[in-house]
């Protein structure tokens, strides 16, 4: 049982915007950084975001990070049905490294 | 650049030991820069970690999998290795090893093997 909450499903139509929420506590996101993942699939996840809202190269600028307290969201903007997929945010969380409960994003 | 590949048995049989590797290409495991871990998925379930080793040999591992995890790195052959021991059909699931920059929880993980499925089954 993941101790990052998740909404189990997200949709949108090409070109919207989508948001993903992941709400953990002060053990975890209110004192350590994010990351996020993407897991198209089959694959192996593909680091998305780090350090909360830094994104690696080649990691496309339509995918954004926040985090205020214990919450945390991933943005993506100008949806693209490549992005339909599995999202993951992940912290540390007293010495353990602990992924959220994971999201499907679906585009409509 | 730096690639990961896992291998080891697709069929483990109950009560025994869980044994697989991790060899990385186009770059040093000896670098003082990354941490080397191991993450599993359930089948259709998400991500879980289960514990990272540093070249020097220091490891750290999930407080739940602790008793039964031993990773362990060979840097002549640039390789590093999960072994779970007493496995039971719970443990059936896709394994990946994975790398994360210095220090941990900033970076992120990476670069991530392409998962090896390992089944639990007699």
């Amino acid at each position: 049982q993941s101790v990052l909450t998740q909404p189990p499903s997200v949709s949108g139509t090409p070109g919207q915007r989508v948001t993903i929420s992941c709400s953990g506590s002060s053990s975890n996101i209110g004192g350590n950084t994010v990351t996020w993942y993407q897991q198209l699939p089959g694959t192996a996840p593909k680091l998305l975001i780090y350090g909360d809202n830094q994104r690696p190269s080649g990691v496309p600028d339509r995918f954004s990070g926040s985090k205020s307290g214990t919450s945390a969201s991933l943005a993506i903007s100008g949806l693209r049905s490549e992005d339909e997929a599995h999202y993951y945010c992940a912290s540390w969380d007293d010495s353990l490294n602990v992924f959220g409960t994971g999201t499907k994003v679906t585009v409509l | 650049q730096v690639q990961l590949q896992e291998s080891g048995p697709g069929l483990v049989k109950p009560s025994q030991t869980l044994s697989l590797t991790c060899t990385v290409s186009g770059g040093s495991i000896s670098s003082a820069d990354y941490y080397w871990s191991w993450i599993r998925q359930h089948p259709g379930k998400g991500l879980e970690w289960i514990g990272y080793i540093f070249y020097s040999g220091s490891t750290y591992y999930n407080p739940s999998l602790e008793s039964l995890v031993t990773i362990s790195v060979d840097t002549s052959k640039n390789q590093f290795s999960l072994k779970l021991s007493s496995v039971t059909v719970a443990d059936t699931a896709v394994y990946y090893c994975a790398r994360e920059r210095a220090p941990v929880g900033y970076y992120g993980l990476d670069v991530w093997g392409q998962g090896t499925t390992v089944t639990v089954s007699s």
